[in-house]
């Protein structure tokens, strides 16, 4: 089965410490996997994807393909960085297929 | 480009009637895709549809919803006899036909049913 799984409905940090997004997924080939955010009253926007192997507004995620997961990491939260996000795996046949997404609050 | 435009952005519907929702992908993208975001949920796939083909509708209700992506105009999704069940965000994302998997979806700003 085709799946994303994004165990924390809501994750609160303070600002300044470290976050993880946790996302595993389910996918019998090869995966290619993504980082979307939605920033509060804006729409749905890209954030990463592993293939780029990018860091973008300090947040990094690495494949591992042995644990099948694609965790979201920063190392200082910021306030900004309060928004929701969603992994994603692009399957063979280009469709996206979600995670029930992460509520992110960087207390101050 | 001015992304991917859906509208109307709210539409409120009373049990029984039809709800029309659009979706006009970016230029140049033929590929657009459905989701159904219920309060305090995620993101849940509806269907994928390229330019007059259904390609993966798994995950829409078997009756009452459908969706088109006609040679010409928006992608429509279609909700007949709604029921206050219905009421949710409907999200239209758009990509375009690259070739390669790496391809970001676009999404739009949303459609939000209330069902009365």
């Amino acid at each position: 089965a085709q799946r994303v799984t994004q165990p924390e409905k809501l994750l609160s940090v303070f600002k300044g410490a470290p976050v993880e997004l946790k996302c595993n997924y389910s996918y019998s080939g090869s995966p290619e996997l993504f980082w979307y955010v939605q920033y509060s009253r804006q729409r749905l926007q890209l954030l990463l994807r592993h293939i780029s192997r990018e860091s973008i507004k300090g947040f990094t995620a690495d494949l591992n393909k042995g644990e099948t997961s694609f965790h979201l990491k920063k190392p200082f939260a910021q306030e900004e960085d309060s928004a929701m996000y969603y992994c994603a795996l692009i399957t063979g046949t280009y469709k996206y297929i979600f995670g029930t997404g992460t509520r992110l609050k960087v207390l101050a | 480009n001015a992304g991917v435009m859906q509208n109307p952005r709210h539409l409120v519907r009373r049990r029984g009637q039809e709800a029309r929702l659009r979706c006009s992908p970016m230029k140049g993208h033929s590929h657009v895709y459905w989701y159904r975001q219920l309060p305090e949920e995620g993101l849940k796939f509806m269907v994928y549809l390229q330019k007059e083909n259904i390609i993966d509708e798994s995950g829409m209700p078997k009756e009452r919803f459908s969706a088109e992506f006609p040679k010409e105009g928006p992608s429509i999704l279609r909700i007949q006899q709604v029921v206050r069940g219905d009421s949710a965000a409907y999200f239209c994302a758009s990509s375009p036909s690259d070739g390669t998997r790496n391809t970001e979806a676009f999404f739009g700003q949303g459609t939000r049913l209330t069902v009365v």
